[in-house]
Formats: structure tokens, C-alpha cells, sequence
């Protein structure tokens, strides 16, 4: 059975850092692309970043470039999203997905003083 | 990086077909074939429905169907039941290199 499972989420104070991870079974996590992606609770998803197979290619929305670092362990099947410098409007629920459309639950990411 | 076009709400009897667009640019759904569709109901993940502008994943129901003109995709849902009641997003890979959603669009069956 496939499952991506995400941790790593709680509460933040402004200006904090927190490391969100995903970690996937039941699939070669090895060639798969992986995506996070958002949602403020009540609104519309939000892509926030993709990291190729290998590590060697990633890419940003432009709202989280340059504080948001993703990167991926596949020798632990693990896909990781370092989040730096967070902002209010960075609350959301955070999801990991598998690029052919493979979702896990989602970890909620609360950033408040 | 500015949110796909989708109309905020679509409503249908059950049995009727509704269809719910996705308007992008040339940059993105005009530009690639790599246009998907989710479902999802409250409190849930979504569920991936169309991928690459028409294709089915393995055991989704062909009551689902999705297709492309021009900067503008399109997800047919035909035989409406009260199932089907949920939010629905699109997405496209975009020429930058990123991918992008639709604003989302609720569906009530009437």
C-alpha cells in the first residue's frame, strides 16, 4: 500500500524555523518526483515546491524562494521541506504528493506570535 | 506565479452534466499537456482525478473526463451524483519550471 506520511509540523513564532518530512513506503521512492503543497484552512491548495528523483533539480514558488529549502534521503524514503524565516501568512496545512498524484494527509504548520 | 481561473462555484441535479474550466496562459495550461484535476472533500486530502489533460488514473469512474482548447482546460462530470459533491482544483506544470493550481471551484448537487 502506498503512503506518505508527513510530521514535523506545530507552532512557530515569527522569524522561526521548522523542518517539515514526509516519509513514503509501498512505492520505489527513488523515481519519483516530489512536490509539497499548501492550504490555508478554508482556502485553495498552493504549490510550494518540487525536488527531482535524485535531489539534483528543485524549484520554488516565488512566495517561499530563498527560505524554503527542499531536499530529499532516498536511502530513507524520506522527503524533507526546511522552512526558515516564517511568516504569518505561512500557516497552512502542509502536503507531501507524489508527482503522478499520490497525496499524504497533510501537516499543519501554525506561525503566530 | 498568479492562480489558474476557475469559476467559484458549479451546482447541478443529480443525473445532469456540469463542466468546470480552468483558464491559464500560453506559459502554462496553453503551453503543456501536463494539466490535472483533484477532488476533495472537506477535511480530506485531494484525490488526483485527470492527469495529463484527459488520462484517468486506473479505477476512477468514467463519469470524469477532462480535455484542453487553447489556454483553457476543462473537467466534465457526467451522471452527477450527490457524491460528487466536493471542491475541485486544476493545476499545470508552468514554463518557469513550477506548477500552479486553479483558484478552485465548489460543486453542489442540488
Amino acid at each position: 500500500e502506498v503512503q506518505l506520511v508527513e510530521s514535523g509540523g506545530g507552532l512557530v513564532q515569527p522569524g522561526g524555523s521548522l523542518r517539515l518530512s514526509c516519509a513514503a513506503s509501498g512505492f520505489d521512492f527513488r523515481n519519483n518526483w516530489m512536490h509539497w503543497v499548501r492550504q490555508v484552512p478554508g482556502k485553495g491548495l498552493v504549490w510550494v515546491s518540487r525536488i527531482n528523483n535524485d535531489g539534483s533539480g528543485t524549484a520554488y514558488a516565488d512566495s517561499v524562494k530563498g527560505r524554503f529549502t527542499i531536499s530529499r534521503d532516498n536511502a530513507r524514503n524520506t522527503v524533507y521541506l526546511q522552512m526558515d524565516s516564517l511568516r504569518v501568512e505561512d500557516t497552512a496545512v502542509y502536503y507531501c504528493l507524489r508527482a503522478d498524484g499520490e497525496w499524504g494527509q497533510g501537516t499543519l504548520v501554525t506561525v503566530s506570535s | 506565479q498568479s492562480a489558474l481561473t476557475q469559476p467559484a462555484s458549479v451546482s447541478g441535479s443529480p443525473g445532469q452534466s456540469i463542466t468546470i474550466s480552468c483558464t491559464g496562459t500560453s506559459s502554462d495550461v496553453g503551453g503543456f499537456k501536463y494539466v490535472s484535476w483533484y477532488q476533495q472533500h472537506p477535511g480530506k486530502a485531494p484525490k488526483r482525478l485527470i492527469y495529463e489533460v484527459s488520462n484517468r488514473p486506473p479505477g476512477l469512474s468514467d463519469r470524469f473526463s477532462g480535455s484542453k482548447s487553447g489556454n483553457t482546460a476543462s473537467l466534465t462530470i457526467s451522471g452527477l451524483q450527490t457524491e460528487d459533491e466536493a471542491d475541485y482544483y486544476c493545476s499545470s506544470y508552468t514554463r518557469s519550471g513550477t506548477e500552479v493550481f486553479g483558484t478552485g471551484t465548489e460543486v453542489t448537487v442540488l
